[in-house]
């Protein structure tokens, strides 16, 4: 049991490019999430999922896209990077939508020059 | 809207020292839940409790203990006797406890407290 996987761990963009951030989840759990970190700051909601081909956005979604095609996956889209979008990512997921314990991934490391 | 504040950016303490980590939060609603999560230098956020806003009681686990006071919105987390492995960010979380149909919990996250236990 992996719980939640992500990938890559680190990745640099330049300007403008676009990249996909895989998250995993092997536990069966409906409700899945993705935030972002910047320094010193909590995280914020990008967007989250209640279930295969159920998707929403959360408090900063502009910049991204998501897509939910199994229980298991849930990718992130950056379509055209911009500097701003330089964070630590981390996806998440809950077996119930009133789950106490939200179960998060190591997190994926992004740089935007 | 929904805020959390954690005003300690940082806390550095000397191992078995006592430390409280402050939380103060702002919400409309009259039900609502509390998180605290910790952020060890690995990376993945690590759930350690929860608490509904009906329920006043402090709680202890282990060398943890919370303690909740609605009259002031906080939600205060205290660690007893530290260690080195207590070395980590923390994070106080808040989210609203009626959800819509179809929807899901977002956490409105507090901006972490980096707390250093030296040996």
């Amino acid at each position: 049991n992996a719980g939640v996987t992500q990938t890559p761990k680190f990745r640099i963009l330049k300007i403008g490019q676009s990249m996909t951030l895989q998250c995993t989840q092997d536990m069966n759990h409906n409700y899945m999430y993705w935030y972002r970190q910047d320094p010193g700051m909590g995280l914020k909601l990008i967007y989250y999922s209640v279930g295969a081909g159920i998707t929403d956005k959360g408090e900063v979604p502009n910049g991204y896209n998501v897509s939910r095609s199994t229980t298991e996956d849930f990718p992130l889209r950056l379509e055209l990077a911009a500097p701003s979008q330089t964070s630590v990512y981390f996806c998440a997921s809950s077996y119930t939508r009133t789950a106490n314990e939200q179960f998060f991934g190591p997190g994926t490391r992004l740089t935007v020059l | 809207a929904q805020k959390v504040t954690q005003a300690q950016t940082e806390i550095s303490v000397v191992e078995k020292e006592d430390v409280t980590l402050d939380c103060v939060y702002e919400t409309r609603d009259t039900t609502y839940y509390l998180f605290w999560y910790k952020q060890p230098p690995s990376g993945e956020l690590v759930f350690l409790i929860r608490r509904n806003s009906f329920d006043e009681q402090n709680e202890i686990s282990g060398r943890y203990s919370w303690n909740f006071q609605k009259s002031t919105s906080s939600f205060n987390f205290t660690i007893t006797a530290s260690q080195v492995v207590d070395s980590a960010v923390y994070f106080c979380a808040l989210s609203e406890a009626l959800l819509s149909s179809g929807s899901a919990r977002q956490l409105t996250f507090g901006s972490g407290t980096q707390l250093t236990v030296l040996p």
